[in-house]
């Protein structure tokens, strides 16, 4: 059983840099989301999608960019990195809104 | 502003002792309540959760209290082990938007 499973697990980036963390499930749920992970903030979410072909901004959505071309994958893209997006970003899949919510390992990312 | 407010930041229990945390959320529409557990390097992991219309549920070692009128409630886990030291988070729910709470650090000394 994988889950949900998000690479790359650590990544370090220049500012300005663009990239793209990856995220996919198995467990054929509608709903994914994106959250980021800092310290004494908990998590905040990025990006949510309720399937494919439809996205929308949650509680810190600029900087971030999403797309849902298929109901596996649901890729967070970065455009221009920036000292402020250093975090922990965790992807999650449930079968419905936030209920049930299945968290993928986690991406450590610096930006320098 | 954090919609939900978690406390303590931290929390010392000794192996066998009662470990609680608590939660506060503003939104009266919030209408699902869980608790997250999360090991260092992993991901958050569904530990329990409530819905508004129950005042208590408990799975093994695991209660969740809700005070519906207070807008608060809180996790207990009696017969701590040095094996559920982790973070936990609370959070709220409403349709699409989950709000989490800062996290407590259990630590479970045996």
């Amino acid at each position: 059983n994988a889950g949900v499973t998000q690479t790359p697990k650590f990544q370090v980036l220049k500012t300005g840099q663009s990239m793209t963390l990856q995220c996919a499930q198995d467990m054929n749920h509608e709903y994914m989301s994106w959250y980021r992970q800092d310290p004494g903030m908990g998590l905040r979410l990025i990006h949510y999608s309720v399937g494919a072909g439809i996205t929308d901004q949650g509680e810190v959505p600029n900087g971030y960019n999403v797309s849902r071309s298929t109901t596996e994958d649901f890729p967070l893209r970065l455009l221009s990195a920036a000292p402020s997006q250093t975090s922990v970003y965790f992807c999650a899949s449930s079968l419905a809104g936030g209920r049930k919510a299945f968290f993928g390992q986690g991406t450590r990312l610096t930006v320098v | 502003q954090q919609q939900v407010k978690q406390s303590p930041q931290s929390l010392i229990v000794q192996k066998g002792g009662i470990s609680i945390i608590n939660c506060a959320y503003e939104n009266t529409a919030f209408d699902y309540f869980p608790w997250y557990q999360q090991f260092p390097g992993k991901g958050p992991a569904l530990l329990i959760a409530i819905r508004p219309d129950v005042s208590e549920k408990k799975e093994g070692r695991f209660t969740i209290s809700f005070n519906k009128s207070a807008k608060q409630f809180s996790l207990h886990i009696m017969d701590s082990q040095p094996g559920d030291s982790a973070t936990y988070f609370c959070a709220a729910s409403r349709a699409n938007d989950m709000r989490f709470g800062a996290g407590t650090r259990l630590t479970v000394k045996p």
